[in-house]
């Protein structure tokens, strides 16, 4: 596609239940990142991956959070058991390389609110 | 670790002013600095980056960053502003190597500015 397609842009959800969220990055870009941005606050760093291989989940918040990316194109953060901390945007980012020196091209997000 | 700072919440600025929206960093060897936008439900865009050479560096929109070692910032700016402008901005840093051989991106808190007619 043209650009970072993500998807719920919103999601509603009650205190324990799971949810999915989808990132389709730009066709063949090596690098997939995911990030958490709590309202007013800057992106938090979660996850990264390079094709497939989930090479960095070091910001992941607990073990209720998982991600993966099988194909090494639509990746997917799931959440288990959701607690009200968990309501931000997650933002999913790609980039041709991974060299560092190349700026990531953002999805718009998908808000998660927990009730 | 690397950080970058973004000491203003908000910068207003009247149209056709100049703007500066700040940032410092912290980095150890070469900095690798980025500045996005972010509009109201909208995901982060890319304005513009600085890895070497020339200290002013030229982005989208008009929009420019001035490198400065000696004071470790890249200040954002603009000789004339829009009230299209007005809107969410991140500094971002490049963090050193993970593992994995690449590098993860370190964002600032955000400065919301606000152009007013």
């Amino acid at each position: 596609g043209a650009g970072v397609s993500q998807s719920p842009r919103y999601k509603v959800a009650k205190r324990g239940q799971d949810v999915a969220l989808r990132c389709d990055p730009i066709s063949g870009h090596v690098s997939l990142f995911w990030y958490q941005q709590a309202l007013g606050q800057g992106p938090e760093f979660l996850t990264y991956f390079q094709n497939e291989a989930q090479l960095d989940k070091s910001g992941l918040p607990s073990d209720r959070f998982f991600a993966e990316r099988p194909e090494g194109s639509v990746s997917t953060l799931k959440i288990q058991r959701t607690q009200q901390e968990d309501s931000a945007v997650y933002l999913c980012a790609s980039s041709l390389w991974d060299s560092g020196g190349v700026e990531l091209f953002f999805g718009e997000g998908s808000r998660l609110t927990v009730l | 670790a690397q950080s970058v700072a973004q000491p203003e919440d908000q910068v207003n600025v009247a149209e056709g002013n100049p703007l500066t929206v700040k940032c410092t960093y912290s980095v150890s060897g070469n900095p690798y600095l980025f500045w996005y936008v972010q509009y109201p439900n909208r995901g982060l865009q890319f304005l513009l980056k600085y890895i070497t050479g020339d200290n002013l560096v030229k982005g989208s929109y008009g929009f420019e960053a001035e490198f400065n070692k000696s004071q470790t910032s890249f200040h954002l700016k603009k000789p004339s502003a829009l009230v299209s402008d007005s809107a969410l901005y991140f500094c971002a840093v490049r963090d050193g190597k993970m593992a994995s051989g690449t590098y993860k991106y370190i964002f600032g808190t955000g400065t919301r500015l606000k152009v007013l007619a």
